[in-house]
This record gives structure tokens, sequence and C-alpha cells, in this order.
């Protein structure tokens, strides 16, 4: 069980718009900047936000990141076939001294 | 351009040790903070440690501290997981993954991943 709560799984239209969300506690989202990892099937991670809202250069902007509270959701617009992945948030948790992930959520463009 | 390559995975009996290694090239290895990431048959991502640039700091999680031990080699550009008293739990692909540069704990850059499996 993570200590960071996602959707298994979220599903939309090709050209439409998905959003993920990411769920913790005071001490981890709460105090600490969200990253969020695209992972394709049989690849590496690799990043998509850093910073609650950052998006790493070559990353398009239809990617995007929030956090409110406790709370972090990575949103994708103009969703495309090639986006199907695993989408993964991370942060820092204060109490554990550890960096967390949540569980993953898999996207399926329909 | 940024490159990890993992290296050092095998097939080991529970009980048993095994040495990765992570060959870094385009970047200055020694200014950056690193770490090793794995991810189990099927499950998500575990991060399981941390090296400073210099090697002065170094974390694990609860899960592996005492039996896992992360250095660097800055004169090399290589990491390394050294991993004793294997557990079948233990079993995935282990990632060495570069720490970004904003003072978050965030990995900007991926190996493609090293698999350990842990069986008798």
């Amino acid at each position: 069980q993570s200590v960071l709560t996602q959707p298994p799984s979220v599903s939309a239209a090709p050209g439409q718009k998905v959003t993920i969300s990411c769920s913790g506690s005071r001490s981890n989202i709460g105090s600490n900047y969200v990253s969020w990892y695209q992972q394709l099937p049989g690849t590496a991670p690799k990043l998509l936000i850093y910073d609650n809202n950052k998006r790493p250069s070559g990353i398009p902007d239809r990617f995007s990141g929030s956090k409110s509270g406790t709370s972090a959701t990575l949103g994708i617009t103009g969703l495309q076939t090639g986006d199907e992945a695993d989408y993964y948030c991370g942060t820092w948790d204060s109490s554990l001294s550890a960096v967390i992930f949540g569980g993953g959520t898999k996207l399926t463009v329909l | 351009e940024v490159q990890l390559v993992e290296s050092g995975g095998d097939l080991v009996q529970p009980g048993g040790s095994l040495r990765l290694s992570c060959a870094a090239s385009g970047f200055t290895f020694s200014d950056y903070e690193m770490n090793w990431v794995r991810q189990a048959p099927g499950k998500g991502l575990e991060w399981v440690s941390y090296i400073s640039s210099s090697a002065t700091s170094i974390y694990y999680p609860d899960s592996v501290r005492g039996r896992f031990t992360i250095s660097r080699d800055n004169a090399k550009n290589s990491l390394y997981l050294q991993m004793n008293s294997l557990r079948a739990e233990d079993t995935a692909v282990y990632f060495c993954a570069r720490l970004g540069v904003s003072g978050s704990y965030y990995f900007d850059y991926w190996g493609q991943g090293t698999q350990v499996t842990v069986s008798s």
C-alpha cells in the first residue's frame, strides 16, 4: 500500500483531456514539492513535472501539474495514443525521511 | 547527452549478495546527487538509496537499511549498490537516477535498469 494514493486507471478518447490525482498528507505533499513521471511499457520512467508545476525542457505543454493542500494533479490535454503509459507521482516524506511514490495510474487512450 | 547505464543484475539465491554499477556520462558526475530506485514485477516505484555528490550524506528507506550500501567513485563517473542478505522481495528492476538540481527530491534522468532476481 503506497503512502500516496493514485487511481489505478483512467481512460479518455484521443484529443480529450484527462487528470490524474495524487493524494497524500501533511508530511509529504502538504509540505514538499511533487514530481510526476511517465513510464511507457518496458521502459524507464521519464520526468514530466517537477516542483509541482514545472516542465523539463522537451516536455510539451500538454502536460501540466498543480498542487493544493495535500493533493496534486497531473493534467494531460490533446491525448494521443502515444500517451498510453503508467504515471507516477513522487515527493519527499518528512516523517519517513524517504522519497515516496504513488502506486501508479495506467492511462488508456481509447 | 546524459546517459546512465546500469549493470550487474543477476539471478542470486536468498541470502546472497550482488553489486550493481551505474556508469554515467554526458554530465559532470561529481556535481550531482544520485539515487537507486527499484520496481518489482508488475508493481510501482520504490526509492532504495541516496548519495550526495561528495558521498558525505547517504540515506536509505527502512526496507533496505543495514543490507544495502550505496557508494560512488567520482573519478570513474560511477555509482554502485552493494546488496547483501538478499530476499525474494528484493526481486526487481533497479534503476539509477540522477537527482534534479532545483533543491527538491525529483529524478531528472534515469538509466534503463538492470534486473535482479532473488530465487532458489
